[in-house]
């Protein structure tokens, strides 16, 4: 079974960092592009980041860019986003998702996001 | 980069059929037939029910389907069930700087 699985969310105060891992099961973590997503509380969905299957790729929203670091560890099927400089409007749910390509010339996040994980809470609060 | 827009809320009654529309621009949506749909549920992860514009992945009841026309797509619930009672949104590859843009968001109440 294909299963992702967020872990590292919490509580941080302002301007603090925090670390989120995804763990990939299920599938050959290496063939695939990830991405983060966000959803802040009662808020619609905020693509966040983008990293192609050898990290040769990545891409941020403009929201993060500059704050935020998005890893991958092929050998550990893991993906992680460094979040530093945090700020109250980076309160969400983040998601991790697999980037699927369809074949041919696919963007960096893949055509589409499947499956998702079950996501980790961040909130940034004094 | 500017959220899609779509309807807040679409409503219908159990076997009714509704469409939601999701706009765009000619940057992203009416670029890439790569618009996909997903719905959500309350303190849920969100689920994919369609990629590439009209392509729906196995295990999706065929009661959902998706179009696009310049730069709008559409998703439409046909037969609804009170088990389509959800939020539901699109996603668009907007090009350039890798950047997906996400709908606003519509939650669909089965009446």
């Amino acid at each position: 079974e294909v299963q992702l699985v967020e872990s590292g969310g919490g509580l941080v105060k302002p301007g603090g960092s925090l670390r989120l891992s995804c763990a990939a099961s299920g599938f050959t973590f290496s063939s695939y592009s990830m991405n983060w997503v966000r959803q802040a509380p009662g808020k619609g969905l905020e693509w966040v980041s983008s990293i192609s299957s050898s990290s040769s790729y990545i891409y941020y929203a403009d929201s993060v860019k500059g704050r935020f670091t998005i890893s991958r560890d092929n050998a550990k099927n893991s993906l992680y986003l460094q979040m530093n400089s945090l700020r109250a409007e980076d309160t969400a749910v983040y998601y991790c998702a697999r980037g699927y390509c369809s074949g041919g010339s696919c963007p960096p996040g893949g055509n589409w996001f499947d499956p998702w994980g079950q996501g980790t809470l961040v909130t940034v609060s004094s | 980069q500017s959220a899609l827009t779509q309807p807040a809320s679409v409503s219908g009654s159990p076997g009714q059929s509704i469409t939601i529309s999701c706009t765009g621009t000619s940057s992203d949506v009416g670029s890439y037939n790569l618009v996909s749909w997903y719905q959500q549920h309350p303190g849920k992860a969100p689920k994919l029910m369609i990629y590439e514009v009209s392509k729906r992945p196995s295990g999706v009841s065929n009661r959902f389907s998706g179009s696009k026309s310049g730069n709008t797509a559409s998703l439409t619930i046909s037969g609804l069930q009170a088990e389509d009672e959800a939020d539901y949104y699109c996603c668009s590859y907007a090009g350039s700087r890798g950047v997906y843009v996400f709908g606003t968001g519509t939650k669909v109440t089965v009446l």
